[in-house]
């Protein structure tokens, strides 16, 4: 079956600090993951995409990923987190199975505190 | 560039009333679209897409329709709002041909059914 795992509801960090938002995926085939950002009362923006190539993809507003393929993991990271990347975060990737979809986690709120 | 748009913004209304919820996107020809809910600020329910012109996929069976008239024109509605229809709803859009397009989203709606 093809999912996405985001084991954590919230994740709390002091501003300044290094952050990380987990992501674990199955899927058949390849993976294209993807990570989006959600701020209150807004839609989804999109911050990066892994499609292939090197493990390390780099995104928006100084966010990157690592995919790993042999644990299927695709953390978000930030070596500084600020106040303002409190926000909701999801993890997505794209349904291979001759459909148009996209499987999201659950999301992950992270707050970081100042 | 691209733009999408979804009106209104928020909305009020009465159990057992009509629903129309409209999205368009500017900047693009013959993109997928999608309508997902969003309930409680978390995870996203994915309720219908397509691929083209009077193309809809349904996701969950439920009192709610969606209807595409036109290429970058995506409609939701029902003829008879549940309380359970509270939510904040998005639309997207992703470029059809590739499956590692990202997904960009509206701004959304919130809608109350009182």
């Amino acid at each position: 079956a093809q999912s996405v795992a985001q084991p954590e509801d919230q994740v709390n960090v002091a501003e300044g600090n290094p952050l990380t938002v987990k992501c674990t995926y199955s899927v058949s085939g390849n993976p294209y993951l993807f990570w989006y950002v959600q701020y209150p009362n807004r839609g989804l923006q999109f911050l990066l995409k892994y499609i292939t190539g090197d493990n390390l993809v780099k995104g928006s507003y100084g966010f990157e990923a690592e995919f790993n393929k042999s644990q299927t993991s695709f953390h978000l990271k930030k070596p500084s987190a600020l106040v303002s990347d409190s926000a909701l975060y999801f993890c997505a990737v794209r349904d291979m199975r001759g459909t148009y979809k996209y499987i999201f986690g659950t999301g992950t709120r992270l707050k970081v505190l100042a | 560039s691209q733009t999408i748009h979804q009106w209104p913004a928020t909305l009020v209304q009465p159990v057992g009333s009509p629903l129309s919820l409209e999205c368009t996107v500017e900047g693009t020809s013959n993109p997928n679209l999608y309508w997902y809910r969003q309930a409680a600020g978390r995870g996203l329910q994915l309720l219908f897409y397509s691929v083209g012109i009077g193309q809809i996929s349904s996701e969950v069976p439920q009192n709610l329709s969606a209807s595409r008239p036109q290429d970058r024109q995506f409609i939701l509605s029902s003829k008879k709002l549940l309380l359970s229809d509270s939510g904040f709803y998005l639309c997207a859009w992703s470029k059809e041909g590739t499956p590692y397009n990202e997904q960009f989203f509206g701004p959304g709606t919130r809608l109350t059914v009182l």
